[in-house]
């Protein structure tokens, strides 16, 4: 079945610092790949995504890039805040099913000043 | 403004004491579904719903019930709560599906089972 595989956190960065969590997917057909950010005490919102290979998502000031030949989706930013602070989780949805998002486990973010 | 929302936001029950945790959503939209978050596991999918009377089992479904009847609305009903069933839940909704859209999710139910 679909999977998606992030690195395990916590990350701990210094503001203004560059920012990478790798993630990386199995998936039978061609899934939609996502970007999700949850604030602490908040729901999950949608910060980027991209549906085919190549495509790159961007919002935000973060970005990245459906690499195909390394089924892989990782998020960057070039300079993070202390107001980037969350758990960021990668999600796909398989093209074929359409009904679920399969997320992986999540890597929380800390910035600090 | 678009949105979904759930209640309650925080509940706190005993073991084997029904319970429902509402969802409702503003933006016609026909796919709505419930996840649970739980640490080290991310979320997983619960049940799913692609239109009214339209639900099917997500990955794990054991000890939830849902009902469509409405398109706006999408309970979750544990019919006999149990400490595993202790989690945060998320419902979510997308226009049609999650394929290339992805959801919108509600702000989450902290749910303790004593």
């Amino acid at each position: 079945g679909d999977s998606v595989t992030q690195m395990e956190g916590p990350v701990t960065l210094s503001e203004e610092a560059f920012l990478t969590i790798n993630c990386t997917y199995t998936a039978t057909g061609y899934p939609s790949l996502f970007w999700y950010v949850q604030y602490p005490g908040e729901g999950l919102q949608l910060l980027l995504k991209a549906t085919k290979a190549d495509d790159k998502g961007s919002n935000k000031g973060f970005e990245a890039t459906y690499r195909k030949e390394t089924t892989s989706f990782h998020l960057e930013k070039g300079s993070v805040q202390v107001s980037d602070s969350a758990v960021y989780f990668c999600a796909l949805s398989d093209q074929g099913t359409a009904s679920k998002l399969t997320f992986g486990t999540g890597t929380r973010l800390q910035v600090t000043l | 403004e678009a949105q979904v929302t759930q209640n309650p936001r925080y509940l706190i029950t005993v073991t084997g004491k029904k319970l429902t945790v509402t969802c409702s959503q503003n933006m016609n939209h026909e796919y709505m579904s419930w996840y649970r978050q739980d640490p080290g596991l991310g979320l997983r999918q619960i049940y799913y719903s692609m239109n009214v009377e339209v639900t099917d089992k997500g990955d794990v479904p054991e000890g939830y019930k849902v009902s469509r009847k409405e398109k706006r609305n999408f309970p979750l009903i544990l019919e006999s709560p149990s400490p595993n069933q202790t989690s945060l839940y998320f419902c979510a909704s997308s226009l049609s599906g999650t394929s290339g859209r992805g959801a919108y999710f509600g702000p989450g139910t902290r749910l303790t089972v004593t």
